[in-house]
């Protein structure tokens, strides 16, 4: 069973058209829940880190929220450049300090 | 700064035949970190460091060798490449004291055949 797990694989968002995705998890003891951007041919970028049930950060038209056991990235009308895959990853008590689990991804492709 | 870099960008190998991977920070990051990712499959550990001459395994290290000997760099060594370890491959540094952002390197492409 995978122990973080990403919805949907892929979507197709008209731009201005909103929506969410979403990153559940089922480890234990979470210290740190982070939100990364992939281009195609590129690492990863580091968007956002959420730590506790409640908490919600924002960058331009991307907010992040976690509850107990899933995280939403909500993106607010999205353009063209927001097209990349959105990378879910965890800490957590049960392995290294820093060692992040990832989920497989959320290719998001935003059409003009 | 540079930030995390990582050489060569590609590499095609033979089956058998050995290689180094290079990775470098220069943010003075005690942390380091090697990732491998594959198609359908979330980024997945291979080996980490805490600190120049501390090394550990991550979830996937059969079939290669790290060493940390000095702050800034992170080898990873293929001893005698197989077609499994076709991949792309991920350094990523960050500094203790809190679960912050971890920084990526630009990838390494390695197909063996």
């Amino acid at each position: 069973e995978d122990q973080v797990t990403q919805s949907p694989e892929a979507l197709r968002l008209q731009e201005g058209e909103s929506s969410s995705l979403n990153c559940s998890y089922t480890v234990s003891g979470l210290r740190g829940l982070f939100w990364y951007r992939q281009d195609p041919g590129k690492g990863p970028e580091f968007l956002f880190t959420l730590y506790s049930a409640g908490e919600e950060k924002e960058k331009e038209r991307l907010k992040a929220t976690l509850t107990k056991k899933e995280s939403f990235l909500h993106i607010t009308a999205p353009k063209p450049e927001d097209s990349a895959t959105y990378l879910c990853a965890v800490t957590y008590s049960g392995a290294g300090s820093y060692q992040l689990t990832f989920g497989k991804g959320t290719k998001l492709s935003v059409i003009p | 700064n540079a930030g995390v870099t990582q050489t060569p960008k590609f590499q095609v190998l033979k089956t058998g035949q050995s290689m180094t991977l290079q990775c470098a920070q220069d943010m003075n990051h005690e942390y380091m970190s090697w990732y491998r990712q594959d198609p359908g499959m979330g980024l997945r550990l291979i080996h980490y460091s805490v600190g120049a001459g501390i090394t550990d395994q991550g979830e996937v290290p059969n079939g290669y060798n790290v060493s940390r000997s000095t702050t800034e760099d992170f080898p990873l060594r293929l001893l005698s490449a197989a077609p499994s370890q076709t991949s792309v491959y991920f350094c990523a540094s960050t500094a203790f004291g809190t679960y912050n952002e971890q920084f990526f390197g630009p990838g390494t492409r390695l197909t063996v055949l």
